[in-house]
């Protein structure tokens, strides 16, 4: 098993939807969660940490389920920007990725 | 926010030559970097954790005498690409922070030719 699994996408979505990304880790012991976004061809750039109790930056908002050993990524009311692979880190190990591309 | 510099963005080398890679932080002093490679369409791949003045720990499956890590200073850490071979052509890029979040350099582009 992968230390750290996504959905594979990709997700295609309408402007306006909410979509939701999860991530499982494999190592319990985990203290470190953030979200990543990654742009074509450049350098993952941090979106959110998560937390334990979840936070919400303005449409994102990220959860954290330690029992399942899970991390969500909620974004509502997706914009054309929005479209980029989001990347969860555990622990400094990055999931796959997955694809999402916002559509007009 | 962090700054990490990261260079040369792209190098093309000849096959049998050795690459450097140099990552420095602008504004902050880290003492542990990350350095990932990514093959297109993949994931960023871990492949070792630098340490100021300590020796590097490398992932399973990584050649340590092949990729040389050096963290000379709690600003500088640098990655040589020995002897590189076409299966070598990646992207690669540094991380640096703590728990509260990790800044990238910008990559660089490796291809060997």
């Amino acid at each position: 098993r992968k230390e750290v699994e996504q959905d594979p996408g990709p997700f295609n979505v309408p402007e306006g939807a909410t979509v939701a990304f999860n991530c499982t880790y494999s190592n319990s012991a985990s203290q470190s969660f953030f979200w990543y976004r990654q742009d074509c061809r450049k350098e993952p750039k941090l979106l959110m940490s998560v937390y334990s109790s979840g936070n919400e930056d303005g449409r994102f908002t990220a959860q954290l389920n330690r029992a399942s050993q899970y991390i969500s990524l909620l974004i509502r009311d997706s914009k054309l920007s929005d479209s980029a692979t989001y990347l969860c880190v555990v622990k400094m190990r990055f999931g796959a990725g997955t694809r999402l591309t916002v559509k007009p | 926010g962090a700054v990490v510099s990261q260079h040369p963005s792209r190098v093309i080398c000849k096959s049998g030559t050795s690459v450097k890679i140099e990552c420095r932080s602008l504004d902050f002093q880290a003492t542990t970097m990350f350095w990932y490679r990514q093959f297109p369409k993949q994931s960023l791949m871990l492949m070792a954790t630098s340490n100021e003045g300590s020796k590097a720990t490398y992932e399973q499956g990584v050649e340590k005498d092949k990729f040389l890590i050096n963290h000379a200073s709690l600003t500088l850490s640098t990655l040589t690409v020995t002897s590189a071979h076409p299966e070598d052509s990646s992207f690669y890029i540094c991380s640096m922070g703590d728990h509260y979040g990790y800044t990238f350099g910008s990559g660089t582009r490796l291809t060997v030719v």
